[in-house]
This record gives structure tokens, C-alpha cells and sequence, in this order.
């Protein structure tokens, strides 16, 4: 079956340094793949999304890049800042699915 | 336009008390999923409701049920609360038809603790 397999965490950073959360999946045909953030309290949101091979997510200064040869969406971003601290959920939704398989989730701690 | 809205935020419960949580949809979607969020775990599915059936579920036993309503807005019915019902519990939405392109929009969720 579909599963996605993130880094544990939590990852912590200084503010403005380099991010990188590894998301690898496994699932049959070619599934859109997705990075939600669930900040403090909240439910979770779309982060971006990419639906086909080599296609470039990309939102707030997060991108991540649908890699079909080595099945993986890493989300990366280039400076982060304290209030980018949550958590970050890695998921795909394969072709004819209605139905997402999530990734544990990566807690992300920024420090100042 | 009206996002995901849950009620109530936080609840107490006893093992073996029941539980409805309530779920108003986003406007324009008639689509409506469960998800339980246990602490450091990502979403698990439960069930959705599409037209007011529902339509899919996850490995979850029959004590979790639910309804939609014509309005489109859910509720999950969990009878005879066990301890590890304790988490998150999260609705979200979506367009049906050609306007669903698989994301997902949550509300803020339920928390619930079973004592």
C-alpha cells in the first residue's frame, strides 16, 4: 500500500539558516504529492503541492521537487524564520484516490 | 468565505461515555473527512461523507460513526470511549467534482481526553 516516510524530528535551527525536511513515499502509479504545516493550536493547511514528476512546489520561500527516480519531495527552504516553527506533514494522494496517506509529521523548532 | 469550523475545541470524557463532535464544511464543499491526530502522529483517516453517505473509510471499528447533513456539515459519534480515543480530531473538506484538486482544507479540530 501508499506510504509516506518523513525524518524524525524535531529539527532545530537557528533563524535564517538552511532547511531541509526529507519526505521519501512509496505508492503505485503516479500520485500528487503535498506538504501541509500545522502550527501551534491549529489544524493543518496546504503548504504547496506538486502532481507530477519534476514539478516544483513552491510557497512562502518553501520549495520542494517532485523527484520520481529516487520517490521523494524533500521540502526545502532557504532561510527560515521563528515563525515558520510548526509542524510539517508530508503526503501523497494517488491517481483515483480521494483518500491522502500522511507522513508522521517533522516538528520544526526555530531559534532566534 | 467561511473556512472549516469544529466544535467543541476541547473535551473531557470518561472511558465507556460517548462523544459527537461537530463539523461545519467550507463553503462550496460537499465533501466532508475525519481524520484522528494522535500526540506525534500524523492524520489517520476514519471515514468521509460525500452527498450525505458515506463513502470511504479507514481501519477504524463501527463504535466511530458519523452523519452529513443536507447542509453538508458532519458529525462523528464515537460510543464507548477508550483511552486511546484520546487526540485530534480533525475535519476537513473539499470541492466535489472538477473542482477537487486533493487538497485538503482542516478545521482546527476537536481535542478530545478520555480519562
Amino acid at each position: 500500500g501508499d506510504s509516506v516516510t518523513q525524518m524524525e524530528g524535531p529539527v532545530t535551527l537557528s533563524e535564517e539558516a538552511f532547511l531541509t525536511i526529507n519526505c521519501t513515499y512509496t505508492a503505485t502509479g503516479y500520485p500528487s504529492l503535498f506538504w501541509y504545516v500545522q502550527y501551534p493550536g491549529e489544524g493543518l493547511q496546504l503548504l504547496l503541492k506538486a502532481t507530477k514528476a519534476d514539478d516544483k512546489g513552491s510557497n512562502k520561500g518553501f520549495e520542494a521537487t517532485y523527484r520520481k527516480e529516487t520517490t521523494s519531495f524533500h521540502l526545502e527552504k532557504g532561510s527560515v524564520q521563528v515563525s515558520d516553527s510548526a509542524v510539517y506533514f508530508c503526503a501523497l494522494l494517488s491517481g483515483g484516490s480521494y483518500i491522502p496517506t500522511f507522513g508522521r509529521g517533522t516538528s520544526l523548532i526555530v531559534h532566534p | 468565505e467561511t473556512g472549516v469550523t469544529q466544535s467543541p475545541t476541547h473535551l473531557i470524557k470518561t472511558r465507556g461515555q460517548q462523544v459527537t463532535l461537530r463539523c461545519s464544511s467550507q463553503s462550496g464543499h460537499n465533501t466532508v473527512s475525519w481524520y484522528q491526530q494522535a500526540l506525534g502522529q500524523g492524520p489517520q483517516f476514519i471515514f468521509q461523507y460525500y452527498r450525505e453517505e458515506e463513502n470511504g473509510r479507514g481501519n477504524f471499528p463501527p463504535r466511530f460513526s458519523g452523519l452529513q447533513f443536507p447542509n453538508y456539515s458532519s458529525e462523528l459519534n464515537v460510543n464507548a470511549l477508550e483511552l486511546d480515543d484520546s487526540a485530534l480530531y480533525l475535519c476537513a473538506s473539499t470541492p466535489g467534482g472538477s473542482k477537487n484538486t486533493g487538497e485538503l482544507f482542516f478545521g482546527e479540530g476537536s481535542r478530545l481526553t478520555v480519562l
